[in-house]
């Protein structure tokens, strides 16, 4: 079964107005940590965003914001004001926590390519 | 703060040869791992180093993939002989030990390997 599901191949937006990317995630561990990386077409891997489990409140960083739905195992990625820079692929990943069997690796989805038209 | 630095950046080898992928963490990162990510997916964990120890690498093709990690700071991957279907990006994470699921990777740029 897969463990993270991204379902948008492919998301357009309108400079300036905000998108959502939607990820869901499957585990039984009670323990784990949700992360978005933004990939340019360079190739790097840049760390966006970490939501915890436990965390009561929704992750925000600057533009970027999780909206994080844990009964529906949903860790959607909202990014507001969107710029031309931030047309890139942006993959949802997974790490299981210590009472996991795959503790330690994150457990990326297939992504979802956005583009910013201006 | 220097980032993962990996090289090279770009290979291109014909099947059967072998290559080799080197990559130097966040300096104090403890954990490092290799991913190889094939076009059009997700990145696939190859193996996991905590210090200059296997942690898991049990999605490696043990066959033909190799990894050190000698004196537990840069690390080596090695493909002896290389298949085309190794042709990917191999990325190279670190981070520092934290024991919890909020412990953040970082990657380096990735060496694009292209197998003919």
């Amino acid at each position: 079964a897969q463990k993270i599901t991204q379902t948008q191949p492919g998301m357009f937006v309108q400079e300036k107005e905000a998108v959502t990317l939607d990820c869901t995630y499957d585990t039984s561990d009670p323990s784990y940590g949700l992360f978005w990386y933004k990939q340019p077409s360079s190739g790097e891997m840049i760390f966006l965003i970490y939501q915890g489990s436990y965390d009561q409140q929704n992750a925000t960083e600057g533009r970027y914001s999780l909206n994080f739905q844990k009964a529906r195992k949903s860790a959607n990625l909202v990014i507001s004001a969107s710029q031309l820079g931030d047309s890139a692929m942006y993959f949802c990943a997974m790490r299981e926590g210590a009472g996991g069997t795959s503790y330690g690796k994150l457990t990326f989805g297939q992504g979802t390519i956005l583009t910013v038209h201006p | 703060e220097a980032g993962v630095a990996q090289s090279p950046r770009y290979k291109i080898i014909e099947k059967r040869q072998s290559v080799a992928f080197w990559c130097n963490p966040i300096s104090g990162h403890a954990t490092l791992y290799w991913y190889q990510q094939i076009l059009g997916q997700g990145p696939k964990l190859l193996i996991q180093f905590q210090n200059n120890g296997v942690v898991d690498d049990s999605q490696l093709p043990k066959d033909r993939f190799s990894a050190e990690r000698l004196k537990g700071v840069d690390s080596t991957l090695k493909i002896q002989p290389a298949k085309l279907e190794d042709s990917a990006v191999y990325l190279c994470a670190s981070s520092s030990y934290l024991g919890t699921s909020g412990e953040t990777q970082y990657f380096g740029p990735g060496t694009r390997l292209l197998v003919l």
